[in-house]
């Protein structure tokens, strides 16, 4: 049984389109954070948000509480946004479940 | 801008031995974090530790782990007995409050 469910699990997409990732989860949570783990690896952590919606640069993230599910949108997607984009809730305190990601391709 | 540092960046060690991982996180973070992330799966949360002492662990987080702050500064996880099921990257992660969790860039242990 998996607490984290992300969807799609790979996307490509051509330059400039925009793109959404989707997380749904089955625990109560106070906040979602959403991830990106570059192919070297390494974790950047994106956003975290427990209501409404939040913006940096071109990444819009957006969350319902009510329905336990999170978006994570890319606008006007470069090459350089290839990476794999991770949710992550807190099960309790710090605890957190990762879902399995979505790796997305983004080509020139 | 300040960062989690990790070292070794790579760990290879025989089955049965002990290993430690290191970590320095940011300067003025409270809470610390390890995750591990097996080749291909996702990542798995081990345990977290804030006033010098664990506050929440895993299933995953057995007697064979350890984690200490020696001096103040570093951060480190203990494995015990290695085995090949410990073969993953694992990741520190500290943070202010419980909020934005800055990573670090792994340790890759690879356990013979």
């Amino acid at each position: 049984k998996n607490e984290v469910e992300q969807s799609p699990q790979n996307l490509t997409a051509q330059e400039g389109e925009f793109i959404t990732i989707n997380c749904s989860y089955s625990v109560g949570i106070s906040a979602l954070h959403w991830l990106q783990q570059h192919p070297g690896g390494g974790i950047v952590s994106l956003f975290m948000l427990s209501s409404g919606k939040k913006k940096h640069g071109r990444l819009i993230a957006t969350i319902n509480i009510q329905e336990k599910h999170s978006s994570l949108h890319i606008t006007a997607s470069h090459p350089r946004d290839s990476a794999v984009y991770i949710c992550a809730v807190p099960l309790s305190g710090n605890q957190f479940y990762f879902g399995t990601g979505t790796s997305l391709t983004v080509i020139p | 801008e300040p960062e989690v540092t990790q070292t070794p960046s790579h760990q290879v060690t025989q089955m049965g031995q002990e290993v430690i991982l290191r970590c320095v996180p940011i300067s003025n973070h409270l809470y610390f974090y390890w995750y591990r992330q097996i080749l291909g799966q996702k990542v798995e949360f081990l345990v977290s530790f804030y006033n010098n002492e664990i506050s929440e662990k895993s299933e995953i987080f057995d007697d064979q782990f350890s984690v200490e702050r020696p001096d103040g500064s570093n951060f480190t996880l203990k494995i015990r007995s290695t085995k090949l099921e410990d073969s993953a990257m694992y990741f520190c992660a500290s943070s202010e409050s419980r909020d934005t969790q800055y990573f670090g860039p792994g340790t890759r242990l690879t356990v013979l």
